[in-house]
């Protein structure tokens, strides 16, 4: 069991929103440390989407978008497209475990 | 653009090291923090340990009993070695650059990831 808890699946259909929660506790996401989303397409390293909430480094398409509130996170994906189908993580650290801790991952399926 | 490339056995016998060493190209090793993160299906990502070009650690407490992180900063490397290992150290290992932010850092830049199987 991951730290940070994200669903195992979500899916949509080309040009549609979809939305990945990602819920934390007291010692990480509710301390207030930030949260990070990573993008990992198959057979490939995770790739930084978002950092610090809500920014978007350079190249990530405005599509991508992140937000933080007390003790969760979410990463929104507007105008789906079928290269978004990938492996989402959420991340963030964690005061008790003293590191970094991952969300399990979520699988998102364009139909 | 700083790349990064894991590389080591990728076959391991339990109870033995597992020894990786990751290579910085594109950049210098005395700019950031590096870190190790392995992903398996059982565990997920998990964080491994971090090293600072001047050595300074911090590893995880789940793994620090078994965990070196060194650096050799005439080779721009830095390298992992766990003891002791049993099948459930059977991973894909990655090394990543540290994004330092305020509000906890995230990893900006990963390797392309190193299958590690410890097997008999």
């Amino acid at each position: 069991q991951s730290v940070l808890t994200q669903p195992p699946s979500v899916s949509g259909a080309p040009g549609q929103r979809v939305t990945i929660s990602c819920t934390g506790s007291s010692s990480n996401i509710g301390a207030d440390y930030d949260v990070h989303w990573y993008q990992q397409l198959p057979g490939t390293a995770p790739k930084l989407l978002i950092y610090g909430n809500t920014n978007r480094p350079s190249g990530v398409p405005d599509r991508f978008s992140g937000s933080k509130s007390d003790t969760s996170a979410s990463l929104a994906i507007t105008g789906l497209q079928t290269e978004d189908e990938a492996d989402y993580y959420c991340q963030s650290y964690d005061s008790s475990l003293s590191g970094w801790v991952f969300g399990g991952g979520t699988k998102l399926t364009v139909l | 653009q700083v790349q990064l490339q894991e590389s080591g056995p990728g076959l391991v016998k339990p109870s033995e090291t597992l020894s990786l060493t990751c290579t910085v190209s594109g950049g210098s090793i005395s700019s950031y923090y590096w870190s190790w993160i392995r992903q398996s299906p059982g565990r997920g990502l998990e964080w491994i340990g971090y090293i600072y070009y001047s050595g300074t650690t911090n590893y995880s407490p789940s793994l620090e009993s078994r965990l070196t992180i060194s650096v050799d900063t005439s080779k721009n490397q830095f390298s992992l070695r766990l003891s002791s290992v049993t099948a459930a150290d059977t991973a894909i290992y990655y090394c990543a650059s540290h994004y330092i932010n305020t509000g906890g850092d995230a990893f900006d830049i990963w390797g392309q990831g190193r299958m590690v199987t410890v097997s008999s």
